[in-house]
This record gives structure tokens, C-alpha cells and sequence, in this order.
């Protein structure tokens, strides 16, 4: 079955330093990849997603993720955290060989330090 | 209102009660998700609807559990003598087409469900 799995349940950075989560996928198709992300108390919104267009695909608020299929990575970036940046981030996957359904990878708490 | 709209957004219950939660979805949206977000568990998938296919509902984690979608549009999640395993925030989300095709997935508030 297809699944996706993101290293780290928790990541703390400091303001203005580098943000990298980490998403690897398993799947001998390249599926759509995504990344969500929920502010506390409030619902899931799409940061970003891979279709098949460019490998590197920019989001909202700075972020970006580049798609890898040597790699099966779709990894999360952003040059300079904010503290507003503070969230849980989903890595999800669809199509592939993983059928209809959209599976979401565990989360990644990121805190941000002042 | 234009997003994906969850009720109640909070439930608190009995032990052994059953328990209904209401989706409704964007408007036009053929595709409609039910999830199950535990504290450190991440989201869970429950059960996906398309269009006219018979749902997928290879997540349910029990006969306990069963879900419906009327018309094409609003959509029933029910629980069966519920237990306090089943206590989580419940995630209903719609895209506008089939998941598997790319379509970003909108979600709900969620329906906070604890069992007593």
C-alpha cells in the first residue's frame, strides 16, 4: 500500500533560521504529492502540491518543496522561519499506486524560538 | 458559506451512545472525505466518496462505524455504540474532482468528539 512518512514528529528552529521537514513517500509511480498545514485551532489548508509540472513548487508564505523521484522525497523548505510559521505541517499523497484515496503522513510540529 | 461546513463542532457523549456528525461540502464538489485526527496520530483516513462509485471505505476502523452521502452532497458520519477509543477530531473534506487526479482537498473546522 502506498504511504507516506515524514522524519521528525517535532522540529524547533529559531526565528530567521532554516526550515526543513522532511517527506518521503513509497510508490513506483510518481503520485501528486502535497503539503498542508494547520495553524493552531484552526482547520488543514493547502500550502502547496507536485503535479507533475516543476520538480520545485512554490507555496504560500514563503515555502517550498522540491519533488525528487530518485530520492521518493518531497521535502519542505523555507530560507528564513517565522514565528507565525508556528504549526503542524501534513505531507500528503495521492494517485501513484495508491489508488483514489489521499493518504497524510503523521505531522510535523514546527516550533519557532525568538 | 462558501468552505466545507462540520456539525456539531463539538460532541461530547456517553459510552455505548451512538453518535451522528454532519458534512456538508463546497457546493460542486464531487469528492468528499472523512478523516480521524487523534492527538499524535496524524490523519487518519476513514472513507472517501466520488461522484457515483461506491465509496472506498477501506479506513473504517469497525463495524461500528459507517458513513452516507445523500444526493451527491451533504454526507453522515455514524457511530455505533461508541466507545472511548472513538474520542477525536473528525476532518470532512471535499475536492472538486477525484483525489487521485491532483485536486487539492478543502477541509472542515472538524467535529470534536469525546466519549465519557
Amino acid at each position: 500500500a502506498q504511504s507516506v512518512t515524514q522524519l521528525g514528529s517535532h522540529v524547533s528552529v529559531s526565528e530567521g533560521a532554516l526550515v526543513l521537514l522532511r517527506c518521503n513517500y513509497s510508490s513506483s509511480v510518481p503520485p501528486y504529492l502535497f503539503w498542508y498545514v494547520q495553524y493552531p485551532n484552526q482547520g488543514l489548508q493547502l500550502l502547496l502540491k507536485y503535479t507533475s509540472a516543476a520538480t520545485l513548487v512554490k507555496g504560500i508564505n514563503g515555502f517550498e518543496a522540491e519533488f525528487k523521484k530518485s530520492e521518493t522525497s518531497f521535502h519542505l523548505t523555507k530560507p528564513s522561519a517565522h514565528m507565525s510559521d508556528a504549526a503542524e505541517y501534513f505531507c500528503a499523497v495521492s494517485g501513484g499506486t495508491g489508488g483514489f484515496k489521499t493518504i497524510f503522513g503523521a505531522g510535523t510540529r514546527l516550533f519557532v524560538k525568538a | 458559506g462558501a468552505g466545507v461546513s462540520q456539525s456539531p463542532s463539538n460532541k461530547v457523549t456517553e459510552k455505548g451512545k451512538d453518535v451522528e456528525l454532519r458534512c456538508d461540502p463546497i457546493s460542486g464538489h464531487t469528492a468528499l472525505y472523512w478523516y480521524r485526527q487523534s492527538l499524535g496520530q496524524g490523519l487518519e483516513f476513514l472513507i472517501y466518496f466520488q461522484g457515483n462509485s461506491a465509496p472506498d471505505k477501506s479506513g473504517l476502523p469497525s463495524d461500528r462505524f459507517s458513513a452516507e452521502r445523500t444526493g451527491g452532497s451533504v454526507s453522515t458520519l455514524t457511530i455505533q455504540r461508541t466507545q472511548q477509543e472513538d474520542s477525536a477530531v473528525y476532518l470532512c473534506a471535499s475536492s472538486l474532482g477525484a483525489s487521485h487526479s491532483g485536486n487539492t482537498i478543502y477541509f472542515g473546522e472538524g467535529s470534536w468528539l469525546t466519549v465519557v
